[in-house]
């Protein structure tokens, strides 16, 4: 793998499910990044962390809750979501102090 | 805080034609500017990035960008597109440095590119 990974590619869930969003980045960065696109919408970042420490929380509803192990992998858990939390969720990695962030190719959520 | 404008939100455009992806930024310090693309389906790729030195920056597949800091553009063209071309772009602003050191990427709000044949 190289790059940034995203899994799953498609995500529908019902509004009580729980599900998690797995990032893993092979680029040998420090710095991770979620972000959610919904259509009509700006780019929104949601998370940021660095060397494994949040650093960032862009006022995100508690039923979105990262998590990041490691420098190499990003979780987003996401537990009684709405509808409107249906969007493309991004992942994204950087070195710490370089501006240039990679992009996974997303998931796309479906809110029943 | 920065902010972008992206002033066209759909551009079509004929295969073989030039084309210019307009942008625009707010800042009151001294910014980083790069431009990605998004094909369908696809995360986003970064096409070309401004980080000091000539204000002319060239990417990849033809394209180029011209930072104008009197005018905070920094505007997107390339003089042939292909069909291929076709995506969305979003030009986005960064400040020099936030907690942590990470850089904190602002988004416009994105511009679709149709090349027709």
């Amino acid at each position: 793998e190289t790059g940034v990974t995203q899994t799953p590619r498609h995500l529908v869930m019902g509004m009580t499910n729980k599900k998690s969003l797995k990032c893993e980045q092979h680029l040998g960065h420090n710095a991770m990044y979620w972000y959610k696109q919904s259509a009509k919408k700006p780019l929104e970042l949601m998370f940021v962390y660095n060397f494994k420490e949040q650093t960032e929380n862009n006022s995100v509803p508690s039923r979105f809750s990262p998590e990041c192990p490691n420098s190499s992998h990003l979780f987003l858990h996401l537990h009684t979501l709405q509808p409107e939390d249906s969007a493309l969720y991004l992942c994204a990695s950087s070195q710490v102090y370089k501006s240039e962030q990679f992009f996974g190719p997303g998931t796309r959520l479906t809110v029943l | 805080a920065q902010s972008v404008t992206q002033l066209d939100s759909q551009v079509p455009v004929f295969e073989e034609a030039p084309v210019e992806l307009r942008c625009n930024y707010s800042s009151s310090v001294s910014v980083y500017l790069f431009w990605y693309v998004q094909y369908p389906n696809q995360g986003l790729q970064l096409l070309l990035k401004y980080l000091s030195g000539s204000t002319l920056v060239k990417g990849i597949n033809g394209f180029e960008a011209e930072f104008n800091k009197s005018q905070t553009s920094f505007h997107l063209r390339k003089p042939s597109v292909h069909i291929s071309d076709t995506a969305e772009y979003f030009c986005a602003v960064s400040a020099h440095y936030t907690q942590g050191g990470s850089e904190k990427l602002v988004f416009g709000k994105g511009t679709k590119l149709t090349v027709n044949p």
